[in-house]
């Protein structure tokens, strides 16, 4: 079955320092959503990308799609401590109705 | 406002047990999801549902059943609760099944003793 894989599981950065996840899909996607988790929260929704090659930005953070829908990235720009939490992507498979399949999701620490 | 709701938020219990775990949502969303959330695993999806009287199994369903008798509720019951289903449980509503955010609850703690 579909699998999306997730790196790096875990970083931490000073503030100020830039940080990347990367999500990969065995399979081509018709969507991938982005989700964020606060310590001891629920996953929030971030965006979903549906175009192949699509970039959105919110503010410092940035969402690429890739050309073949099979993976993703998010950057966040000069980070700081507020955007300390989980970060995962969750893919949606490419026939008709489909559940999401989440990745492993990267943990990001940010120190002061 | 429109919310989803669990209850109960923490839950000790006993291996062999009957456990329900509830989920109300009040977005009159059709589609509703139950995943559990283990380190390293990330959320997996136990069960699904597009509509009243429809459920469908996930990728970890074994041991989980759900019911759909009306939009708002979808109650997740654990037949006989075994010490690995210990987890943190979050329910999850959509608006559309082909693409679109899921809302999430506040997620319940379980632990099977």
């Amino acid at each position: 079955g579909q699998q999306v894989m997730q790196i790096p599981q875990y970083q931490h950065v000073q503030e100020g320092e830039d940080f990347t996840t990367y999500c990969n899909s065995s399979t081509t996607l018709s969507n991938i959503q982005w989700y964020k988790q606060r310590p001891g929260g629920h996953p929030v929704f971030l965006i979903q990308l549906v175009k192949s090659g699509e970039v959105k930005k919110q503010k410092r953070l940035t969402f690429q799609f890739g050309e073949a829908k099979k993976n993703s990235s998010l950057h966040i720009t000069a980070t700081q401590t507020t955007d300390v939490g989980t970060y995962f992507c969750a893919g949606q498979g490419n026939t008709g109705f489909q559940k999401l399949v989440f990745g492993t999701g990267t943990r990001l620490l940010v120190s002061p | 406002d429109a919310e989803i709701t669990q209850s109960p938020r923490h839950k000790i219990t006993e291996t062999g047990r009957q456990v329900t775990l509830a989920c109300h949502q009040t977005w009159n969303h059709n589609n509703m999801f139950w995943y559990r959330q283990d380190l390293g695993h990330g959320l997996r999806l136990i069960h699904y549902s597009y509509g009243v009287q429809d459920t469908n199994k996930g990728e970890v369903s074994d041991g989980y059943s759900v019911s759909r008798s009306n939009t708002e509720d979808l109650p997740l019951t654990l037949e006989s609760a075994a010490s690995s289903q210990t987890s943190v449980y979050f329910c999850a509503s959509s608006e559309d099944p082909t693409g679109g955010p899921q809302y999430f609850g506040p997620g319940t703690r379980l632990l099977v003793l």
